[in-house]
């Protein structure tokens, strides 16, 4: 079963604008990852929040883990149009990681 | 390149013919894992194996086999497509059944499967 949940499901900016993505989840995690797919295509790895830090950054990328509020988000800064894709986050809840069903991103130029 | 290969890419096959999916890394990964996408689902795991013949079902095995015969190879089997097999397939790996936990996964690039 899922254990992320993405919000929003889809989400259209202009080029230059942040993306805001939020996950939600139910049990404990060890920790929160957040992968990017374009269409079709395999996913990739961006990033990886323990469940004992509270943010995180990686270039344009902010993490951020609230686990009090079972939820993270992912903020793509300046965003481009190669950003366009889909994003996942997958809690690791030990035994095995769990996939919510993403958000789409589309960001026109 | 470290990478994890899935063929074919595509396929289209008939209800009750077997197939299988091949899944191969160069990494030495010892856990690898099929998880299947569909619209609104997200990925559901179908089985995975944490090394050699060692194998277990995920959320959503029923239809499908593995094996697990050799570290780099990690084959699908759909003994019996139908319809509701129709999706799009990925095949993952890590170093450890735990080094998700600290890299993540390497993902295939998929199959689309339709069986008509």
């Amino acid at each position: 079963s899922q254990q992320g949940e993405e919000d929003p499901q889809a989400l259209s900016i202009q080029e230059g604008e942040n993306a805001t993505m939020n996950c939600s989840y139910k049990t404990s995690i060890n920790n929160l990852q957040w992968y990017r797919q374009n269409s079709g295509r395999g996913l990739v790895h961006l990033i990886l929040i323990r469940s004992n830090e509270r943010e995180k950054h990686s270039g344009r990328l902010r993490v951020t883990l609230d686990t009090s509020k079972k939820s993270s988000s992912l903020l793509i800064t300046a965003s481009r149009a190669a950003d366009t894709a889909s994003y996942f986050c997958a809690t690791d809840y030990g035994d095995d990681m769990r996939f919510g069903a993403g958000t789409r991103l589309t960001v026109k130029p | 390149e470290a990478q994890v290969t899935q063929n074919p890419r595509y396929l289209i096959t008939v209800t009750g013919k077997k197939l299988t999916v091949t899944c191969s890394q160069n990494m030495n990964h010892e856990y690898m894992s099929w998880y299947r996408q569909d619209p609104g689902l997200g990925l559901r795991q179908i089985y995975y194996s944490m090394n050699v013949e060692v194998t277990d079902k995920g959320d959503v095995p029923e239809g499908y086999k593995v094996s697990r015969k050799e570290k780099r190879n990690f084959p699908l089997i759909l003994e019996s497509p139908s319809p509701n097999q129709t999706s799009l397939y990925f095949c993952a790996s890590s170093l450890s059944g735990q080094d998700w936990a600290n890299y993540g996964y390497t993902f295939g690039s998929g199959t689309r499967l339709t069986v008509v």
